[in-house]
């Protein structure tokens, strides 16, 4: 089992619609969950961090974390094209130091 | 304020040469961290600097990468000699809190 898995995807959606990204992780007292946004051949860009159950709102970006479950998950209201990209899910794992384990990542279509 | 800078974006090296990666981190940040993804992987770390220590290199693969960060200020990751499956992206990451690190745009690696 991975530390942290997410589906790869493709995630398609339509336009103006919400996207639903998820991921889980293997360690339960893993306490810090970070999403990144990483565009073909650019650089991740943190867009979310998380460190406490419930929801944490962002603009258009809402993370929603839930450790009973080992489940953190980025949510995208009124989806834009301009936000097609492979969303990356991070864990600072319990005993790894301030070192990031990542998911493979999501790869999101946003469709006219 | 400037972000993550890294040179070069690409290299292209026969097996057995030395390469040498640069990463400048954001100014301020006392935490530089070297990831690397190689094809159809997820994104891996290779270790952690706080200022000019090594706090954490538990990621190096081998003996044949040498990392080292000036002064505390920017740091050089060195591949000698090199080996095909060192081809991949490696990424530096800065960060001023502990937790939230900002990614440079990447190094890409190619060694034939």
């Amino acid at each position: 089992q991975k530390e942290v898995e997410q589906n790869s995807g493709p995630l398609s959606v339509p336009e103006g619609a919400i996207a639903s990204l998820n991921c889980t992780y293997s360690d339960r007292v893993s306490q810090s969950f970070f999403w990144y946004r990483q565009y073909s051949g650019k650089s991740p860009e943190l867009i979310m961090s998380i460190y406490s159950n419930g929801d944490k709102e962002d603009g258009r970006f809402t993370a929603q974390l839930n450790k009973a479950s080992q489940y953190v998950s980025l949510l995208i209201r009124d989806s834009q094209p301009s936000d097609s990209a492979t969303y990356l899910c991070a864990v600072i794992l319990t005993g790894g130091g301030n070192k990031l384990t990542f998911g493979t990542g999501t790869q999101l279509k946003v469709e006219l | 304020e400037a972000g993550v800078t890294q040179f070069p974006s690409h290299s292209v090296i026969e097996k057995g040469q030395t390469v040498t990666l640069r990463c400048d981190p954001i100014s301020g940040h006392d935490n530089l961290y070297w990831y690397r993804r190689v094809m159809g992987k997820e994104i891996k770390f290779l270790l952690h600097f706080v200022k000019e220590s090594k706090q954490d290199e538990s990621g190096m693969p081998n003996n044949r990468f040498l990392a080292e960060r000036t002064g505390g200020t920017y740091s050089t990751l060195k591949v000698q000699p090199a080996e095909l499956e060192d081809s991949g992206v490696y990424f530096c990451a800065s960060s001023q809190a502990v937790w939230e690190q900002y990614f440079g745009p990447g190094t890409r690696l190619t060694v034939t």
